[in-house]
């Protein structure tokens, strides 16, 4: 079946340092891949999407590319602030019996500290 | 544009009592519906999936139920909640755009059970 690996939190920053969080996947057929975010409290939001190899999603400075080679969609963003602090998910959909099935990282908790 | 509702946003209830809780989407038509269950803590896990009115899928057998009467409406129940029930329900819509199956989740529902 399909599954997303994504790198144990929680992931400690300081204020404008760089930010990576891994997620891997295995899937059949060719997936679609998605980092949400979660906000305390709050329902998930989709940060960014990617929908074939090579591909760069991007959105509030963060981006991720889909890397097919080494099965991969690292999120990235350069230079994190205090409001980036929250779980993020990353996913894939792939069609599975004629639906598409939304497959979920465990999610990554990232703080920044001022 | 889309929108999703659910409610209510927190529920305290007894062990043993019943359990309705209520999504809706507006502004699109015929949308795939999902119910995902949060532990504290924890990722998601896809308790109910649905594509059409009266169809629904479980990924995972327990003392819930769903049920969709409408095309944009989609009902989590239970006739008697246990304890291992709390935690925070969300539900989402799915429409597939371009090549991708984009989920969109509601704000959640927070249920605690005592």
């Amino acid at each position: 079946g399909n599954s997303v690996t994504q790198m144990e939190g929680p992931v400690t920053l300081s204020e404008e340092a760089f930010l990576t969080i891994n997620c891997t996947y295995t899937a059949t057929g060719y997936p679609s891949l998605f980092w949400y975010v979660q906000y305390p409290g709050e329902g998930l939001q989709l940060l960014l999407k990617a929908t074939k190899a090579d591909d760069k999603g991007s959105n509030k400075g963060f981006e991720a590319t889909y890397r097919k080679e080494t099965t991969s969609f690292h999120l990235e963003k350069g230079s994190v602030q205090v409001s980036d602090s929250a779980v993020y998910f990353c996913a894939l959909t792939a069609i599975s019996g004629g639906s598409y099935i939304p497959t979920f990282g465990r999610g990554t908790s990232l703080i920044v500290h001022p | 544009s889309q929108t999703i509702h659910q409610w209510p946003a927190t529920l305290v209830q007894p062990v043993g009592s019943p359990l309705s809780l209520e999504c809706t989407v507006e502004g699109t038509s015929n949308p795939n519906l999902y119910w995902y269950r949060q532990a504290a803590g924890r990722g998601l896990q896809l308790l109910f999936y649905s594509v059409g009115i009266g169809q629904i899928s479980s990924e995972v057998p327990q003392n819930l139920s769903a049920s969709r009467p409408q095309d944009r409406q989609f009902i989590l129940s239970s006739k008697k909640l246990l304890l291992s029930d709390s935690g925070f329900y969300l539900c989402a819509w799915s429409v597939l755009q371009g090549a991708a199956e984009t989920q969109y989740f509601g704000p959640g529902t927070r249920l605690l059970v005592l």
